[in-house]
């Protein structure tokens, strides 16, 4: 099955900057997705990125704040902007990589803002 | 919108059978699937059922009743290493790739 590199794999940022988070695929797959996840909780889709066109963004995520590029079929990042304490969680990239919705996961960015 | 129910939590001892029950309302049916997760690590897929039935994987398997809107993961044989969180997760809609995910069960297996 594919494989999905993500990182950093974890970080400590102070408020008010920005983190870009990248994700890189061993193969190529027309869609990936960028998952957010507290601790012990589930798993919120934040927006779907498809090469060459815009991300669409689920409700409560806006492009201002979690600005996403997909220059290629096999890389995307997500970048979280102007952060706050709020914004500390687990970030997951993912893509359908097998049939029968058989995604697979990025090994998750864990994000604290101080 | 989808949503599911899942018990939040299910602790079952090594070597015995556990089934993790997910309930779900959805506008439309497009398939059930499962994933787990360790503490610390990605969700990982296990199962996906769009026909009524059981289908099983090895010590895995999981059943799926369109008409009761109700699928279970059961799990057999269970093992130490099967403590992890389990989700279930439908897709967002018709032709939709995007999943939505329930809140998850964590398992608890002990000696």
């Amino acid at each position: 099955s594919a494989v999905i590199s993500q990182k950093p794999s974890r970080d400590i940022c102070q408020r008010g900057t920005s983190l870009t988070i990248q994700c890189q695929v061993d193969s190529q797959v027309t869609m990936m997705f960028w998952y957010r996840q507290q601790p012990g909780q589930s798993l919120t889709l934040i927006a779907t990125a498809n090469q060459g066109s815009e991300a669409t963004y689920e409700s409560g995520f806006v492009i201002d704040k979690f600005p996403i590029s997909r220059p290629n079929l096999t890389f995307s990042t997500l970048t979280v902007s102007n952060m706050s304490p709020e914004d500390s969680s687990i970030y997951l990239c993912s893509a359908p990589t097998g049939g029968n919705y058989g995604y697979t996961f990025g090994s998750g960015t864990r994000l604290t803002v101080v | 919108g989808q949503s599911l129910e899942q018990p939040s939590e299910v602790t079952a001892v090594e070597g015995a059978i556990v089934q993790i029950n997910c309930t779900y309302q959805t506008s439309g049916f497009y398939g059930l699937s499962w994933y787990q997760q360790h503490d610390g690590g990605a969700p990982t897929f296990l199962s996906y059922n769009a026909l009524d039935g059981l289908e099983e994987t090895g010590r895995f398997s999981s059943f799926l009743s369109r008409s009761d809107s109700y699928g279970y993961l059961l799990l057999q044989e269970l093992q130490m290493k099967d403590s992890a969180s389990y989700f279930c997760a439908v897709p967002l809609g018709a032709g939709s790739y995007q999943l939505t995910f329930g809140k998850g069960t964590k398992l608890s297996v002990i000696p």
